[in-house]
């Protein structure tokens, strides 16, 4: 089943924040999320695994809620640097992980 | 010291053409992924191997055949290859999710291969 992101593309001045969600109709294992620069492979930001975890480094942080449904990505103070696209996957009961469409982040000056 | 390196980054092919892509990582970990990546950027699992056994085969056309001959390699070959074939390809490695190990879970992607058929 694949995960849900919204919105689909956003943007933004540097300095502004941002959140990106990532919604499952089935409670999930893990969630995952990933950020693709233009022309380069998906980089891995992190893993959650429990419900009602919160975690991050720097200005950029993730939430994963109690059902495990619901995942959002927060990108504070975003910098040039954060335009690309981001991803979240999930993974259910096998080992797929399964990823979402999406989100379009761009970051201008 | 490139942790998932594949081969070739470019490839250009005739319709009906048999072609192969390599990869190898070299960071240890048990478990290996193919993933197609369309024009959309949609990331679609094709195949999984854990330790050279086969755990993940997609709905994926049969001309499509995985080979992986050790847990540091996983090559794809393709036969016959199709309009629709042309994508970004991406091998991608991960480790198990370790509670004291920052970074563990994650899958690792290569640089990808671009794969256009002519």
């Amino acid at each position: 089943q694949q995960p849900v992101q919204s919105p689909q593309a956003v943007i933004l001045r540097e300095g502004e924040d941002a959140v990106i969600n990532c919604s499952s109709s089935k409670a999930l294992y893990s969630v995952h999320w990933y950020r693709q620069k233009h022309g380069e492979a998906p980089v891995f930001l992190m893993i959650l695994l429990k419900g009602g975890e919160q975690k991050g480094h720097d200005k950029i942080s993730a939430s994963f809620n109690e059902k495990k449904q619901q995942s959002s990505l927060y990108l504070t103070a975003s910098q040039l640097s954060y335009s690309g696209t981001y991803f979240c996957a999930g993974q259910g009961g096998s080992e797929k992980l399964v990823f979402g469409k999406g989100t379009k982040l761009t970051v201008n000056p | 010291d490139t942790a998932v390196s594949q081969t070739p980054k470019y490839l250009v092919t005739q319709m009906g053409n048999d072609k192969s892509i390599k990869c190898e990582q070299n960071l240890g970990h048990d478990t290996m992924y193919w993933y197609k990546q369309d024009s959309k950027k949609f990331l679609k699992i094709m195949f999984s191997y854990n330790n050279k056994e086969l755990i993940i085969n997609e709905t994926v056309p049969n001309r499509f055949s995985p080979k992986s001959p050790d847990k540091a390699h996983l090559n794809l070959h393709i036969n016959s290859l199709e309009l629709g074939d042309s994508a970004v390809y991406f091998c991608a490695s991960s480790q198990a999710w370790d509670r004291g190990r920052e970074g563990s879970g994650g899958y690792t992607f290569g640089s990808g291969t671009r794969l256009t058929v002519v």
